[in-house]
């Protein structure tokens, strides 16, 4: 089936620096990836819409120039965050739709990547 | 997409039958309902969808109502592994936008 890569599954970071994460469609073409953010016992927050060779689209409140996103290839979508906070440590989660069977089944989800900005 | 209800959490003995219920009154009438679950510290993962008929794979059943506002997820038989937070999203089945979580039902298996 397909699968979604995401890379570090966990990462510490000291505040003021910056920390890239990676997604990953392996075995897919992914047009449009996006990323989401959760904080402990919350829900799922889309922060943003990433497309293939264009700007991301960024939800509201969410600051476009300290969450970079790059979307260069059709398998890889990255997002970093800039001076870093401990305010931004949470549960990064990006997401895809496989074409075709995704279509039916809908969205494929990482495995996550919770950030601690200490 | 259409807004939906879900208890905040709910309790379940290993073995039996976990049912999961979802309100969705403004459902349209091309909106499916798909279920969603999310272990802890995991990405959510897909359980199933349908329209208006009852649906079954190996994971669970889909109950919906015959007026569409409302349906089930069942477990047949609740193992601890099944410790997560399930979501019900209602949406046009094709549509590339993004998935919006609500709230989700908190279900806790015992032992």
């Amino acid at each position: 089936g397909a699968v979604v890569s995401q890379h570090p599954s966990r990462v510490i970071c000291k505040s003021g620096t910056s920390v890239k994460i990676e997604c990953r469609s392996l075995d897919f073409q992914a047009t449009t990836m996006f990323w989401y953010r959760q904080f402990p016992k919350q829900s799922l927050m889309l922060m943003a819409t990433s497309n293939e060779g264009s700007k991301a689209t960024y939800e509201q409140g969410v600051e476009k120039d300290k969450f970079l996103i790059n979307h260069a290839s059709l398998t890889l979508s990255t997002l970093t965050v800039t001076s870093a906070h401990p305010e931004d440590s949470s549960f990064y989660i990006c997401s895809a739709r496989p074409p075709g069977t995704g279509e039916v089944y809908g969205y494929t989800f990482g495995s996550g990547t919770r950030l601690t900005v200490v | 997409d259409a807004k939906t209800t879900q208890p905040t959490s709910m309790d379940c003995a290993e073995g039996r039958a976990a049912n999961l219920p979802c309100n969705h009154s403004t459902i349209s009438g091309n909106e499916y309902v798909y279920w969603y679950r999310q272990i802890h510290s995991q990405g959510p993962q897909y359980i199933i969808h349908g329209l208006k008929n009852n649906e079954t794979n190996e994971m669970a059943s889909l109950i919906i109502t015959e007026d569409r506002k409302s349906s089930t997820l069942i477990l047949p038989h609740a193992t601890l592994r099944d410790t997560a937070v399930y979501y019900c999203i209602v949406r046009v089945r094709n549509a590339g936008n993004m998935l919006t979580f609500g709230g989700g039902t908190r279900l806790m298996v015992k032992p």
